[in-house]
């Protein structure tokens, strides 16, 4: 079975500027949830969708954004880009409900300049 | 904020039996100690959970203290593909969601 993927894997984008990351869950799965990652503030909770919906949300301002898909696959998007939001971003899926293992995927690593 | 306390960093020589602690003395009834990993800017991989039982899978060993506020995981035989920063975190499986809080991990270097 295919692990969670994301694309894309490396971005450079500048300040001001708008990005999405995609990230597709391991078959089966329909919760997504999304981290940050950076030196400074180590790995942070973004948030989740089960079903299309936001579940739980961490304490990001309100460029941040997300979305799923019916079959579960799962966007971010950063508005307004800064350069505090280089970082690597995580997706991880897991089958349902709380109660289930999270998997990881790569990463999709961001540089804002 | 996580609710582990973990030291910084390790290190174990190849071969041998690596035992990382955790702290979780605040840890609640309904509460698991998961483990991941992190190698150099790859994702979080899974290692292992438990509640209060010992655990072990083909990764690794799990060993939970009887009161529950503290645990080690334990490589048997560690090798250079090991190194990585491993992460100890509790929460509660239920359905409430999937938040993780990761805290700042032990830095484990594996040497020759």
């Amino acid at each position: 079975k295919a692990g969670v993927t994301q694309t894309p894997r490396y971005l450079i984008k500048t300040r001001g500027q708008q990005v999405t990351l995609s990230c597709s869950p391991i078959s089966g799965h329909r919760s997504v949830s999304w981290y940050q990652q950076t030196p400074g503030q180590g790995l942070q909770f973004l948030f989740e969708y089960f079903s299309e919906t936001q579940r739980n949300k961490g304490n990001f301002p309100g460029r941040f954004s997300g979305r799923q898909f019916s079959n579960s696959r799962s966007e971010m998007n950063v508005s307004t880009l800064e350069l505090g939001d280089s970082a690597l971003y995580l997706c991880a899926s897991s089958l349902a409900t709380g109660r289930e293992t999270q998997y990881f995927g790569p990463g999709t690593r961001l540089l804002v300049l | 904020d996580a609710k582990t306390t973990q030291p910084p960093s390790m290190d174990c020589a190849e071969g041998r039996a690596a035992n990382l602690p955790c702290n979780h003395s605040t840890i609640s009834g309904n509460e698991y100690v998961y483990w991941y990993r992190q190698i150099h800017s790859q994702g979080p991989q899974y290692i292992i959970h438990g509640l209060k039982n010992n655990e072990t899978n083909e990764m690794a060993s799990l060993i939970i203290t009887e009161d529950r506020k503290s645990s080690t995981l334990i490589l048997p035989h560690a090798t250079l593909r090991d190194t990585a920063v491993y992460y100890c975190i509790v929460r509660v499986a239920n359905n409430a969601g999937n938040m993780l809080t990761f805290g700042g991990g032990t830095r484990l270097m594996v040497k020759p």
